[in-house]
């Protein structure tokens, strides 16, 4: 079982607002990374650091962190930001990576 | 242009060995944290196994003592030796290049199955 813990599925119409959350220990010293995964593809590093995008990322996509709990909020949601989105961070063991179960995004 | 070309999946019986290689082209491997994560089918992403620019290597406690990662620095590939392979091994398998701590370069992934 996953330490970071993710909501399965979150829906937004198109064009609002989503966030999509990650829980567990290791968010209270570290910062999460989210990914962003599509059907047959492999997944797409969107989030990272306090809230920094890499080259190519839209920025209606942005992060946040308080207490055990990050975020990653879509700000306008897209038809094309319908996907699968994973956080990861250190695990509470020590190990250098765990990842959360995933949320499926579906744009309505 | 950075770019990661995993090799080596297919079909292996339980209890037995397979090797994977990933490519690197755009930067230097041994340079870099380089990891390993798998999926399995409809499944999420697990992280699998890191080594460290220094060489320094770490591993999930579901392959801990059965899979090695390794990089051949003169060919600029990472690999990662799988042996005792089971059943629940079987899942896509992609390399990717650590930033700190964020995976930012992802190879295309390449599926090992391991059946009888």
């Amino acid at each position: 079982s996953s330490e970071l813990t993710q909501d399965p599925a979150v829906s937004v119409a198109l064009g609002q607002t989503v966030r999509i959350t990650c829980q567990g220990d290791s968010l209270r010293s570290y910062y999460a990374s989210w990914y962003q995964q599509k059907p047959g593809q492999a997944p797409v590093l969107v989030i990272y650091g306090k809230n920094n995008r890499p080259s190519g990322i839209p920025d209606r996509f942005s992060g946040s962190s308080s207490g055990n709990t990050a975020s990653l909020t879509i700000t306008g949601a897209q038809a094309e930001d319908e996907a699968d989105y994973y956080c990861n961070s250190r695990d509470s063991s020590g190990n250098p990576w765990v990842f959360g179960g995933g949320t499926k995004l579906t744009v309505l | 242009e950075v770019q990661l070309v995993e090799t080596g999946g297919g079909l292996i019986q339980p209890g037995g060995s397979l090797r994977l290689s990933c490519a690197a082209s755009g930067f230097t491997v041994s340079s870099n944290y380089m990891s390993w994560v798998r999926q399995a089918p409809g499944k999420g992403l697990e992280w699998v196994s890191v080594i460290y620019s220094g060489g320094s290597t770490y591993y999930a406690d579901s392959v801990k003592g059965r899979f090695t990662i390794s990089r051949d620095n003169s060919k600029n590939t990472l690999y990662l030796q799988m042996n005792s392979l089971r059943a629940e091994d079987t899942a896509v398998y992609y390399c990717a290049r650590a930033l700190g701590r964020e995976l930012d370069y992802w190879g295309q992934g390449t599926l090992v199955t391991v059946s009888s």
